[in-house]
């Protein structure tokens, strides 16, 4: 069982605009930087954002995040059919040790 | 531009030994600014950590998994490697080799995967 918590599935239709949230602890998100990825099917994953709210160079702002306390929040607007793909969240925990955490991941739909 | 790529067995047996090699390009392994990992994912399933290596050889392991695990750097290469051992059905996963930013943890670059499957 995943130490960050994920909702298994959202979906949303074309141009529509979704969430994905992220909850944590103190040890994990509410003392540590968050970041998101998208994993398409046969693909590697791929960063969307690194230290809780910043876009790698190539990523559209369609994509944005932001943490509060101990949950994070993925938001993604202008739904296409090519963001149908799983979304992860992850940090370190402090707690256990420096440990690269994951979470469940979020399997998102586009109707 | 950084580009990494997995490779080694797609087929083990149980109870042998996992080894996958990364090969790196566009960076030197031996940048002190990264960190070099692997992660993997059980089909149907989430991430998981498996473990990283600094171009010194410092590692860090996931500590579910760290008595079976060894890392290594060959920095005149530029790649890394990872050995698993004693494997299971359970190691049965696709595996990424991915470059880590310690400081604000993330993995920013990965490599496309390979499906490593433990038979019996």
């Amino acid at each position: 069982q995943a130490v960050l918590t994920q909702p298994p599935s959202v979906s949303a239709a074309p141009g529509q605009k979704v969430t994905i949230s992220c909850s944590g602890s103190a040890s994990n998100v509410g003392s540590n930087a968050v970041s998101w990825y998208q994993h398409l099917p046969e693909a590697a994953p791929k960063l969307l954002i690194y230290d809780n709210d910043k876009r790698p160079s190539g990523i559209p702002d369609r994509f944005s995040a932001s943490k509060s306390g101990t949950s994070a929040t993925l938001g993604i607007t202008g739904l296409q059919p090519g963001d149908e793909a799983d979304y992860f969240c992850g940090t370190r925990d402090s707690g256990l040790g420096g440990l690269v955490i994951f979470g469940g991941g979020t399997k998102l739909t586009v109707l | 531009q950084v580009q990494l790529q997995e490779s080694g067995p797609r087929l083990v047996k149980s109870s042998q030994t996992l080894s996958l090699t990364c090969t790196v390009s566009g960076v030197s392994v031996n940048s002190g600014a990264y960190y070099w990992s692997w992660v993997r994912r059980h089909p149907g399933k989430g991430l998981e950590y498996i473990a990283y290596i600094f171009f010194n050889g410092d590692t860090y392991f996931n500590p579910s998994l760290q008595s079976r695990v060894t890392m290594s750097v060959d920095t005149s290469m530029n790649e890394f490697s990872l050995r698993l051992t004693s494997v299971t059905a359970a190691d049965t996963a696709i595996y990424y080799c991915a470059r880590f930013v310690w400081s604000r943890p993330h993995f920013d670059f990965w490599g496309q995967g390979t499906l490593v499957t433990v038979s019996s």
